[in-house]
């Protein structure tokens, strides 16, 4: 099925390691998404990427940084990863850049707890 | 600052009808989305709304008010699957998703 691929599912992490997280997706679009979603809070934009080669910081952007060497890959690190980082994360895509009128595609998350 | 609200948690009867609100203050206007998200799962997406009035898909409407800052999406004929978390998302001038923290929506027989 079409769609947004992310990996890991779920991951525990010791406080100072770091950590990529995988977002693959096959559906050609150009703008792709990260964001965390945390309990009471919505969801967060950290970094995204209107087409490949190309990236952004969004609102949540530090201990974070992310990559756009072609369109289906956009991984995102953690160098050095601390406790408030562990949330849900979330990569998402549209065809343009920005949600268009049929919204994002969201990917099925990863559940990152640092401890 | 931008702001979206939404009631944290409404409980509904299977078979009735349910309305969430969303009320928002944002540097700008340029479509509200609601999208479901099943816990545990990806949001995906219901509707989008630029212009005042009422949007209806099947089960689902969706209305804004553009100069009341204010969208609600309507759910009728419930059924069990429909328990989930509602986000409510503008996007504001700067083409930026601000997003609400999501209404928990529970669903009893």
């Amino acid at each position: 099925t079409a769609g947004i691929t992310q990996a890991p599912t779920s991951q525990i992490l010791a406080a100072g390691r770091s950590m990529t997280l995988r977002c693959t997706q096959d559906m050609r679009h150009n703008a792709m998404y990260w964001y965390r979603q945390d309990l009471g809070l919505g969801l967060r934009l950290i970094h995204y990427s209107n087409t490949a080669g190309t990236t952004g910081k969004g609102e949540v952007p530090d201990g974070y940084s992310v990559s756009r060497a072609n369109t289906d890959d956009f991984p995102l690190t953690l160098a050095s990863a601390v406790p408030s980082q562990t949330s849900v994360y979330f990569c998402a895509s549209s065809e343009l850049a920005g949600p268009g009128r049929n919204g994002y595609t969201f990917g099925s998350g990863t559940r990152l707890t640092v401890v | 600052g931008q702001n979206i609200d939404q009631p944290t948690e409404m409980t509904a009867t299977e078979g009735a009808i349910v309305q969430i609100n969303c009320t928002y203050q944002t540097s700008g206007f340029n479509g509200l989305f609601w999208y479901q998200q099943h816990a545990g799962e990806a949001p995906t997406f219901l509707s989008y709304n630029v212009l005042d009035g009422l949007e209806e898909k099947g089960r689902f409407s969706s209305f804004l008010s553009r100069s009341k800052g204010y969208s609600y999406l309507l759910l009728k004929e419930l059924q069990m699957k429909d328990s989930a978390s509602y986000l409510c998302a503008v996007l504001d001038s700067n083409y930026q998703l601000i997003w609400g923290a999501g209404t928990k929506l529970i669903i009893k027989p």
